[in-house]
């Protein structure tokens, strides 16, 4: 089945406490982007790659890292997380690197920083 | 620089009643416009999305949108609400010199019984 997943699903934790939330797709996509929403802002998005090796800052990249070393994985990484970064993160894939094309969403990870 | 307004956060109707979920955008060169929804504990997933042609796209569930270059609009219908429908929906917008996708706040649809 072509899909996008994200682990953990839940994760609650507490300031400082390095953590990694994987993505993952099975459709070859070039394009991947992380995104957090938060309520009455919509989604905003953290970062994102055009393909292998190749990621760009999104709106608001400050607290995030991330990393493609292959086409299928796109990882989260927060260093020091705060609690200011208690939010709903999406990983998104797109078969290709132009606007027209609809992006595939993972389910969800929902954060909390204690 | 785009922009994307959802009038209204919240939306209630009753049960077999007209949706309407308003959307505007800002952009000074043709754009590509995309409904997606996300119903409760799940991501998103597209409804539809106008690139280029017939202004009146269809999407899936019975949603369909009008792309209106003069109201710089793509308001979201769809004839008889049913209470699956009910579910947050985004519209979001990109243009060929910018590769991400600008995202209205969103539109919580509430169906009454």
């Amino acid at each position: 089945e072509a899909q996008v997943t994200q682990n953990p699903r839940y994760l609650i934790t507490v300031t400082g406490k390095k953590l990694t939330v994987t993505c993952s797709q099975n459709m070859n996509h070039e394009y991947m982007s992380w995104y957090r929403q938060d309520p009455g802002l919509g989604l905003r998005q953290i970062y994102y790659s055009m393909n292998v090796e190749v990621t760009d800052k999104g709106d608001v990249p400050e607290g995030y890292k991330v990393s493609r070393k292959e086409k299928r994985n796109f990882p989260l990484i927060l260093e020091s997380p705060s609690p200011n970064q208690t939010s709903l993160y999406f990983c998104a894939s797109s078969p290709r690197t132009v606007p027209s094309y609809e992006q595939y969403f993972g389910p969800g990870t929902r954060l909390t920083v204690t | 620089a785009q922009s994307v307004t959802q009038l209204g956060s919240h939306v209630s109707v009753s049960e077999g009643a007209l949706v309407l979920l308003r959307c505007n955008y800002s952009s000074s060169v043709p754009p590509y416009l995309f409904w997606y929804v996300q119903y409760p504990n799940q991501g998103l997933q597209l409804l539809l999305k106008y690139t280029t042609g017939a202004t009146l796209v269809k999407g899936i569930n019975g949603f369909e949108a009008e792309f209106k270059k003069s109201e710089t609009s793509f308001h979201l219908t769809k004839p008889s609400a049913h209470m699956s429908d009910a579910a947050e929906y985004f519209c979001a917008v990109s243009e060929d010199s910018n590769y991400q996708l600008i995202w209205g706040a969103g539109t919580k649809l509430i169906i009454k019984p």
